[in-house]
């Protein structure tokens, strides 16, 4: 099945304590994208990936970090979390020349 | 720079009642991409619908349509009959046509509650 997964699903941490989450695709996507949904603010990019070792800053990159070594997973990097990171975060992909991009099934974050 | 803006922050109807979402968009650009996304109670999102900014065609799927209007820039969706697992937060979403970074810019959504 094509998918899109993240791992966790839900996470509960304290200020400062490094944390990593997880993004895989199984559709061979070039692009990748990292989002976070606040309410009353929809979704906004955090990172973006074209293809593997080529990332860019989206809309709200500060205080988060990404990498991409290989085609199917993209993990966001919180070095040192703070609670305004406190938010419903989403992966999605898409292929080169599709514009539709699939979403995970998102990863509430909690800091303390 | 983009904008989407669904002003009806919540809608609540009786199961059957007919119910639309209003999206209105603005952009530059003069290609580009509109979606609607729906996110049910447990969390995830599930796409509904893409829209080419140059194929002003109205779609029908079951009970879901969208008028799409460039005139007025908007993108309205309609679920008929509504039923109770129609409830969930609707976004409509503007993909633009930017060098390679291709975000979509989210509307705030519009949650329908349905009730029996």
């Amino acid at each position: 099945e094509a998918q899109v997964t993240q791992n966790p699903r839900y996470l509960i941490t304290v200020t400062g304590k490094k944390l990593t989450v997880t993004c895989s695709q199984n559709m061979n996507h070039e692009y990748m994208s990292w989002y976070r949904q606040d309410p009353g603010l929809g979704l906004r990019q955090i990172y973006y990936s074209m293809n593997v070792e080529v990332t860019d800053k989206g809309d709200v990159p500060e205080g988060y970090k990404v990498s991409r070594k290989e085609k199917r997973n993209f993990p966001l990097i919180l070095e040192s979390p703070s609670p305004n990171q406190t938010s419903l975060y989403f992966c999605a992909s898409r292929g080169r020349n599709q514009e539709t991009q699939y979403f995970g099934p998102g990863t509430r974050l909690l800091v303390l | 720079a983009q904008k989407v803006t669904q002003a009806q922050t919540e809608i609540s109807v009786v199961e059957k009642e007919d119910v639309t979402l209003d999206c209105v968009y603005e952009t530059r650009d003069t290609t580009y991409y509109l979606f609607w996304y729906k996110q049910p109670p447990s969390g995830e999102l599930v796409f509904l619908i893409r829209r080419n900014s140059f194929d002003e065609q109205n779609e029908i799927s079951g009970r879901y349509s969208w008028n799409f209007q460039k005139s007025t820039s908007s993108f309205n969706f309609t679920i008929t009959a509504s039923q109770v697992v129609d409830s969930a937060v609707y976004f409509c979403a503007l993909g633009g046509m930017d060098t390679g970074r291709r975000a979509l810019t989210f509307g705030s959504g519009t949650r329908l509650q349905v009730q029996p």
